[in-house]
């Protein structure tokens, strides 16, 4: 079966502190996707980054990198110079291969950044 | 471009009743995903259509039934409605085959009163 794990339940840091996230998976598959999404109060589920596992240079989009390490299926998300926008659910994500439409995501980080 | 649309926002129902939420894709988008989302927990995958069928399906009951029309709009139907049905069902839009840069409605709120 196809899990994710994110051992964190809430985090916070002060504003333009760097801040990471965890997250394990276990999968049999090779050629899998993963993700970060953050869900602010808003609801709507936002795509922060994307990594391919074929992929062995780590995803980066502006402040935010992943740290993943394929070996251990740890797939960690870095944010840099936080923001108070930051603040908002993050989840991570999981497709085990291209054909197989279900993202399994784990039970999320509730991160608060402090003015 | 509009995004992914959902509607209603919020819904109560009472237990035993029928609900209909609706889904309106990203503009260019053919396929669309219905997850569940309980309080305090991740979505989970409910369905996803594409050419008007059912092409994939997570672990929920027959009483989750869907629809696609050839617009690509879709509708999640719920029938005799359970207190554990309350949650965000959130509706996820994409390319065929590109679930990996699925776009996201806001959710519908259901509760089962």
């Amino acid at each position: 079966a196809q899990t994710v794990t994110q051992s964190q339940p809430e985090m916070s840091v002060q504003e333009a502190e760097t801040v990471t996230l965890s997250c394990t998976y276990d999968t049999s598959e090779n050629n899998y996707y993963l993700f970060w999404y953050k869900q602010p109060p808003s609801r709507q589920m936002i795509l922060v980054i994307r990594q391919e596992a074929y992929k062995q240079q780590n995803a980066t989009e502006n402040r935010f990198s992943v740290n993943f390490q394929k070996a251990a299926k740890s797939f960690s998300l870095k944010i840099s110079d936080s923001q108070l926008g930051d603040t908002a659910m993050y989840f991570c994500a999981f497709i085990p291969n291209f054909g197989n439409e279900k993202l399994t995501f784990g039970t999320g980080t509730r991160l608060t950044i402090i003015p | 471009d509009a995004g992914v649309t959902q509607s209603p926002t919020h819904l109560i129902k009472t237990r035993g009743q029928q609900v209909t939420l609706r889904c309106s894709p990203k503009s260019g988008h053919d396929t669309v995903s219905w997850y569940q989302q309980a309080l305090g927990q991740g979505p989970q995958f409910i369905f996803q259509y594409y050419e008007e069928e059912e092409r994939q399906r997570g672990n929920f009951p027959d009483r989750f039934s869907g629809h696609q029309f050839p617009n690509y709009s879709s509708e999640l139907n719920v029938n005799a409605l359970l207190l554990g049905d309350s949650a965000l069902y959130l509706c996820a839009s994409s390319f065929n085959w590109g679930a990996s840069l699925a776009f996201f409605g806001q959710g519908t709120r259901l509760t089962v009163v």
